[in-house]
Formats: C-alpha cells, sequence, structure tokens
C-alpha cells in the first residue's frame, strides 16, 4: 500500500507565477489535510478537505490561495502570484474514513520562491 | 495561548543513552489525541508514537513511550537507548475532538542531536 505521494518534492518558481502542489492520498484515504511548515518552525494547518468538499479553510491565508480534492485525481493546492513569503515546506496528510488517531504525512514539496 | 508547547529547541545525548523531550499542552476539549514525529533532515514527517486522552496507560511503541501526565498536560517523549540514527527533529502534535475532522496542532519543535 503506497504512501502518500506528493509531487514534485521541489518547486521553484519567480515571483508572480503560479504554483500547483498535488497530494495523492493513501489508498482507501477520504480525508487530505495541508500543511507548512516555514523555515525553522513547526507545520501550520491549513485546510481540510474531503472528496469534492472544503470542510475546514480556517488556515488558509485569503487571498492567492486555494484548494481542491475533486472526486477523481489528487488534492491539488494553488498558489496564484506567488510571493518570497510563500517559500516553505507544503506537507499533505490523509487519514480514513474511520480512524482519527493518525494522519499519515507525505514527503512534503519545498517551494523555492525566487 | 499556544496549543502545543515545546520548551527545548536543541537536545544532546550520547548514543545508548536514554532522553527525554518535553511537550506541553493546552485544551479544554476533553476528548484529544497527542503524537510525536520525527522529521529527519531529509525533510519527512514520521509518525512515531500516539496517546489518545482517555487511554489508561502511556503509550509505547518499541524504543519510544509517552510520558502521559494529564493533570499537568504533559506529554513528553522517552527515547531509550539512543541511536545515532535518531538525530533529527522532533513534534510533538495534538489533535482536539473526535474522529477525522479536526486539525492538528504544532510545536516548534526539538532538534536532537547523538553523540557517538
Amino acid at each position: 500500500n503506497a504512501g502518500v505521494m506528493q509531487n514534485p518534492r521541489h518547486l521553484v518558481r519567480r515571483r508572480g507565477q503560479e504554483a500547483r502542489l498535488r497530494c495523492s492520498p493513501m489508498k482507501g484515504h477520504s480525508h487530505v489535510y495541508w500543511y507548512r511548515q516555514l523555515p525553522e518552525e513547526g507545520l501550520k494547518f491549513m485546510v481540510y478537505l474531503q472528496k469534492e468538499n472544503i470542510i475546514d479553510e480556517s488556515g488558509m491565508p485569503k487571498e492567492r490561495f486555494s484548494a481542491e480534492f475533486p472526486k477523481e485525481g489528487p488534492s491539488i493546492l494553488r498558489i496564484q502570484q506567488v510571493v518570497r513569503g510563500d517559500s516553505a515546506a507544503y506537507f499533505c496528510a490523509s487519514s480514513p474514513r474511520d480512524r482519527g488517531n493518525e494522519q499519515f504525512f507525505g514527503p512534503g514539496t519545498r517551494l523555492t520562491v525566487l | 495561548a499556544q496549543k502545543i508547547t515545546q520548551t527545548q529547541p536543541g537536545m544532546f545525548v550520547q548514543e545508548k543513552e536514554a532522553v527525554t523531550l518535553d511537550c506541553t499542552y493546552d485544551t479544554s476539549d476533553p476528548s484529544y489525541g497527542l503524537f510525536w514525529y520525527k522529521q529527519p533532515s531529509s525533510g519527512e514527517m514520521i509518525f512515531l508514537i500516539y496517546q489518545g486522552s482517555y487511554d489508561q496507560q502511556n503509550a509505547t511503541e518499541g524504543r519510544y513511550s509517552l510520558n502521559f501526565q494529564k493533570a499537568r498536560k504533559s506529554a513528553n517523549l522517552v527515547i531509550s537507548a539512543s541511536q545515532l540514527g535518531d538525530s533529527a527533529m522532533y513534534f510533538c502534535a495534538m489533535r482536539e475532538g473526535r474522529g477525522t475532522g479536526n486539525q492538528f496542532y504544532f510545536g516548534t519543535g526539538t532538534s536532537l542531536t547523538v553523540i557517538p
């Protein structure tokens, strides 16, 4: 059973470009969480999604950031018009429908904005 | 107030010795879960151990054990017989409420260095 997959692992963008980060949850998991880790800090919650629904986006910046988890395909975290402050590691985690004791984390995507 | 507090930015331990990494938490929810994750230099987050708020016994997973003191709201991680491969960042995290519908709150982490 493959773990949570994230791609790309490293992404470099220039200021003003768009960044699209992908997350494929573990097989059978229908809950996806996105976290951001700034340098020298812990992970900060951004958004929680189930298939086709955003459940909790209280940690998402109000502008430029959006997330989706379509019926088919991976979850996408999209950052429009990136700025240098968006440089961070972005982690996706997934959990199964009937268990709340763990979130399984992907390897992360390291975004660098030049 | 911080949900999770890790007061040790860096720790050193001699190989084969035990080490305790501190974690305190703040919640008014009677149902919560406490987690420890390891983040090596490669960057991935590795789940280590889980403790539920209603669990009567301290959680153990191999060389990892969680010293759960509910009244003090502390959930310290104890690593026994440290190995060089234990050198990493360690994060304490908490999930409030039941089920999968709740976010994790993470501490700022403790950097552990195991000395040969």
